[in-house]
């Protein structure tokens, strides 16, 4: 079954960093998306994206924060100056929107520990 | 608005027993409500979803019941497994706005043996 990949697993970087995230998306899907979960809490919509520009994002997605699909097949996060309550499991999604409907294929996440 | 409201929290249930998983909303556009099945170290993965034109939907085990005047939808799992011990989020979306989901807060699921 077609998966959604994300590397790296997890990642422990300082405080004022940048952390890129990397997420290879199911190989027809045309919509991305980030999300990410605080440690207990619920998945938070952070941006969506798709024919290769941002379509939404929250306003958690401030200007430290940047999307990018480099080479058509890898799907990138990147935060430019990390914070200590950027540390979350941050989810990559890919869809493929058929009938009205939008089914959600989610990664295993990247761990984000900010110190 | 664009809230969606979950509950319980946590939720015990014996092998056998029924699951039953409440979410409320207050926004009217949103026209698509998943259920996803989060296990430890892992993504969410969608379970079953129903869109607002009917009143429920069974596949196995899982059902949803909608109600739209309500504005609320459940998920119920009949005949509880062990394996069945996850977290549940509820989801709703609008379809105009990217089709981005809202999550409720979560239901962690214990299903005894």
């Amino acid at each position: 079954e077609p998966e959604v990949t994300q590397t790296p697993s997890h990642q422990v970087t300082q405080m004022g960093q940048e952390v890129i995230l990397r997420c290879v998306p199911i190989s027809n899907h045309l919509y991305f998306y980030w999300y990410r979960q605080i440690l207990g809490q619920k998945v938070e919509f952070l941006v969506s994206f798709y024919n290769n520009e941002i379509s939404e994002k929250s306003e958690i997605f401030d200007d430290q924060f940047s999307v990018e699909r480099p080479d058509g097949s890898n799907f990138t996060l990147k935060i430019r100056s990390t914070k200590l309550e950027d540390s979350a499991m941050y989810f990559c999604a890919s869809s493929l929107r058929t009938s009205g409907a939008n089914v959600l294929t989610f990664g295993a996440g990247s761990r984000l520990t900010v110190l | 608005q664009q809230q969606v409201k979950q509950s319980p929290q946590s939720l015990i249930v014996q092998k056998g027993g029924i699951s039953i998983i409440n979410c409320a909303y207050e926004n009217t556009a949103f026209d698509y409500f998943p259920w996803y099945q989060q296990f430890p170290g892992k993504g969410p993965a969608l379970l079953i979803a129903i869109r607002p034109d009917v009143s429920e939907k069974k596949e196995g085990r899982f059902t949803i019941s909608f109600n739209k005047s309500a504005k609320q939808f459940s998920l119920h799992i009949m005949d509880s497994q062990p394996g069945d011990s996850a977290t549940y989020f509820c989801a709703a979306s609008i379809r105009a706005s990217s089709y981005k989901l809202i999550f409720g807060s979560g239901t962690r699921l214990l299903v005894r043996p």
